[in-house]
Formats: structure tokens, sequence, C-alpha cells
């Protein structure tokens, strides 16, 4: 268990909805990450925030969006979903900024677009 | 941005060591080496991270040559339980635009 919670666990809609997965990290880890990960493209890096703030970005679509509120959980919001959507979505946290901080995984949210 | 290359997959048996190369070309000089181990359908684990030189935890070693164009993870006397996806990441989150790239994953099977 690595402290890091996500939910719902699996998830499933229509194409053209929206929907939000909600990721608690560690206790007092300050940075957040979101990662999709499909069977063809691999593990990729959506967005990092930190204390609230957006820090980075990596290839998150314009239909998604996330943030990061005060008591320092994440929501990443899916919306107009497609076909291609489906995926598995991980949360990770870790205490500060840099790469080279630990990052630790949550168990993920599988998301079934149909 | 250091892209990374990662054979796809390995195939070894129960107590033999194991070693996985990730190459990293373009790595900056602010950069770390981070290795991961994912088991499906759970999120990647830490393994072990270094900068340089080598690295040594309870679970496996990193070796990183001087130009740090490339690493090696070393998994000792691997158990069938060593049956996974292992990522390099390499990548330095500065403020703002620097991304984090984990490789194409090298996918170990270890056999009885």
């Amino acid at each position: 268990d690595s402290g890091v919670t996500q939910t719902p666990k699996h998830l499933i809609t229509a194409t053209g909805q929206r929907v939000t997965l909600r990721c608690s990290p560690r206790s007092g880890d300050l940075s957040v990450y979101w990662y999709q990960q499909s069977l063809d493209q691999g593990l990729q890096f959506l967005i990092q925030y930190y204390n609230g703030e957006e820090r980075a970005k990596g290839n998150i679509l314009e239909r998604f969006s996330a943030q990061q509120f005060p008591d320092l959980h994440s929501e990443l919001n899916l919306s107009s979903l497609e076909l291609g959507d489906s995926a598995l979505y991980f949360c990770a946290s870790s205490v500060d900024l840099a790469a080279q901080e630990t990052q630790y995984f949550g168990p993920g949210t599988r998301l079934l677009v149909l | 941005l250091a892209k990374t290359t990662q054979p796809i997959s390995m195939d070894s048996y129960e107590g033999q060591e194991v070693n996985i190369t990730c190459s990293h070309n373009n790595i900056a000089t602010n950069d770390y080496i981070t290795w991961y181990q994912q088991f499906p359908s759970q999120g990647p684990r830490f393994i072990i991270q270094g900068y340089k030189t080598k690295v040594t935890n309870e679970v496996a070693s990193l070796f990183i040559p001087a130009d740090r164009k490339s690493s090696t993870l070393s998994l000792p006397r691997v158990s069938l339980s060593d049956t996974a996806v292992y990522y390099c990441l390499v990548g330095d989150v500065g403020i703002g635009f620097q991304k984090l790239v984990f490789g194409t994953g090298t996918r170990l099977l270890v056999s009885p």
C-alpha cells in the first residue's frame, strides 16, 4: 500500500460524457502527478501539481483538465470522452517538486468508454 | 527532453542475475535516473534511483557510466515474483515545462 488513494477504482461511461477522477496523496506529500496508461501508448505523464499550482504539463489533451485543492487532493476531469480515452489513470505523489523525489503511485482508476 | 529506450522484453530463470539497460542519449545535467517496477493492473513501484556511478539498495543495483547516456538496472538472483514491467525514468521537473518521460518499459519474464 503506497498511501495514495484513488477513486473510483472502475468507471464505465459513454462517449461524449464527462468524468472526474479523484486522488488523495500520501500524507505530507505536496506534489501530485497524473499518468495515463493505455495498451498502445504505455505510461504517459499528463500533468503535475505542487501545493495547488500547476508545475509541469505533459501529453495532456485540451479536453482534460486537473486541479489540486487546498487539502492537496487532486481531481482529473476528462470531458467529451472518446473511445481512445479508455485506459488506466494513475495518480502519484511525492514530497517535493523534482523528479528525483520518489513518486508513490496509487492503484489507478480503470476507465472504459463505450 | 531526454527520451529513453529499453528492450521490449527479456526472459530469465529463477536464481539468475538480470541486467536491463536503458539508453538516454539526451540526458541533461540536472536529470536523475529512476527505475520503477509495475505488476499488471497496479501502479508502478519505485525500485532505485541514481545520478552517476553505482547505487545499490536491498533489491537492486544501478550502474551509470561516466557519460550518463545509459544506465543498467541489475536484479540479483531473480525469482518468479520479479516478473513485471520495468520502466526507466529520466527527468528533472523544474519550474515549468519539462516533462517526465517513462521509457517504453521492459517486460521481464522469469521462469522456473
